[in-house]
């Protein structure tokens, strides 16, 4: 799996849209970019993943650039709840055991009132 | 639906004794996973079920490790002769059937077990 590089933490006000970055610039065209975050003392939560396009879902959007070698993740709308580390990950759809998750520092996100 | 579930939610033991942590998955997911997460560590991979199945328990520590999974469903992780360094929160998750050539399937996570050993 490609290996990831994002900022140890970012503040974000509260209303106001998150932009997490991650940068991915050694994925191979069958690597899927996907987001995790884990609220402090919860397991692990899945947001999103992509290929090449943006996605959109009810949690947030994700943003590809046209090279694949960065990603952002976008809160639309930061909430006081969305205070987290959030890890991004790069993973191979082929491969046996693509299926093992590896989280490495993330972001801690912190929303402020 | 309800989401996974695990239990107990801590647990305290002295080393030496042997503890069993247990995880509901989400009903009618056929792939289940035990990871564990230690103070200040990432997430590290134990082993995987396929159904009754375990075809990769690469993840496990060692052989005072075991699991199993029973009627495609609930999963129980024994670890014998607790050691301080088992301490950690376990963590469990399950997904729908991974498939290859296809996007990983997300994984959904229960709230883990903390597990203190004096």
């Amino acid at each position: 799996d490609a290996k990831t590089t994002q900022p140890t933490s970012m503040d974000c006000a509260e209303g106001r849209a998150a932009n997490l970055p991650c940068n991915h610039s050694t994925i191979s065209g069958n690597e899927y970019v996907y987001w995790y975050r884990q609220i402090h003392s919860q397991g692990p939560q899945y947001i999103i993943h992509g290929l090449k396009n943006n996605e959109t879902n009810e949690m947030a959007s994700l943003i590809i650039t046209e090279d694949r070698k960065s990603s952002t993740l976008i809160l639309p709308h930061a909430t006081l709840r969305d205070t987290a580390v959030y890890y991004c990950i790069v993973k191979s759809i082929s491969g046996g055991s693509n299926y093992k998750l590896t989280f490495g520092k993330g972001t801690l996100l912190t929303v402020n009132p | 639906g309800a989401g996974v579930s695990q239990s107990p939610s801590n647990k305290v033991t002295e080393k030496g004794k042997d503890v069993e942590l247990r995880c509901d998955p989400i009903s009618g997911h056929t792939a289940l996973y035990w990871y564990r997460q230690s103070l200040g560590q990432g997430l590290e991979f134990l082993i995987y079920f396929q159904g009754n199945s375990a075809p990769d328990k690469s993840g496990l520590p060692s052989d005072r490790f075991s699991a199993e999974r029973t009627g495609g469903s609930v999963s129980t992780l024994t670890i014998q002769r607790t050691q301080q360094e088992d301490s950690a929160v376990y963590l469990c998750a399950s997904s729908s059937l991974p498939t290859s050539g296809r996007a990983l399937r997300e994984q959904f996570f229960g709230p883990g077990t903390r597990l203190t050993v004096l």
